[in-house]
């Protein structure tokens, strides 16, 4: 069966404190996996897609890595402002169907 | 690039009026759309999946003659809550699929409160 599972479900960390967060997978023939993050009140915003292992992708930061069997999403010195709910996901059928992981809710302070 | 609006942001409605939501690929075409419903705390859950000019295809638990889906152009689908009533009060997420691509890109949601 396809899933997602995402660790840990929730993160505090003090400002400049990097991390990673983990998203394990079991899906047959992965189509891509999706980074997004959520705000409060807000719809999901996309960060990244990682199509095959070894595939790295950054943004401000954020760094997002890919293995066969898990993605992980570094957060490298923190802000405040990085505090949200990061889920990842991944299409499981031919119509792109997401199925997405219960998400890590990550708190920064300062 | 790659923006989706939802219309409105939030709705307050009495218990069994209709609500329609619109979702709009403002700047790309989307065959695909997604409708996602979430509750406080917990992750997206998906409603349906609507194609341009065909039936919307709804998952398993859904009532698809009280969420009707219509995705008549390549930038547009609405949800509409027909007869809503307190328990389908919740967060509202739409997300368009790049015609040919693989990446969904979600919209800021609509919150319906029914009364």
């Amino acid at each position: 069966e396809d899933q997602v599972t995402q660790s840990p479900e929730a993160l505090r960390l003090q400002e400049g404190e990097s991390s990673s967060l983990n998203c394990s997978y079991t899906v047959s023939g992965l189509r891509g996996l999706f980074w997004y993050r959520q705000d409060p009140g807000k719809g999901p915003e996309f960060l990244f897609t990682l199509y095959s292992a070894g595939e790295e992708k950054e943004k401000e930061r954020l760094k997002a890595t890919l293995t066969k069997k898990e993605s992980f999403l570094h957060i490298t010195a923190p802000k405040p402002e990085d505090s949200a709910t990061y889920l990842c996901a991944v299409p499981i059928n031919a119509g792109n169907m997401l199925t997405f992981g219960g998400g890590t809710r990550l708190m920064v302070k300062p | 690039g790659a923006v989706v609006s939802q219309h409105p942001s939030r709705v307050i409605c009495k218990s069994g009026t209709s609500v329609k939501i619109e979702c709009r690929s403002l700047d790309f075409q989307a065959t695909t759309m997604f409708w996602y419903r979430q509750f406080p705390k917990q992750s997206l859950m998906l409603m349906a999946t609507s194609n341009e000019g065909s039936k919307a295809t709804y998952e398993q638990g859904v009532e698809k003659d009280k969420f009707l889906i219509n995705h008549a152009s390549l930038t547009l689908s609405t949800l509409t809550v027909t007869s809503a009533h307190p328990e389908d009060s919740s967060f509202y997420i739409c997300s368009a699929r790049v015609s040919g691509g693989e990446t969904q890109y979600f919209g800021p949601g609509t919150r319906l409160l029914v009364l």
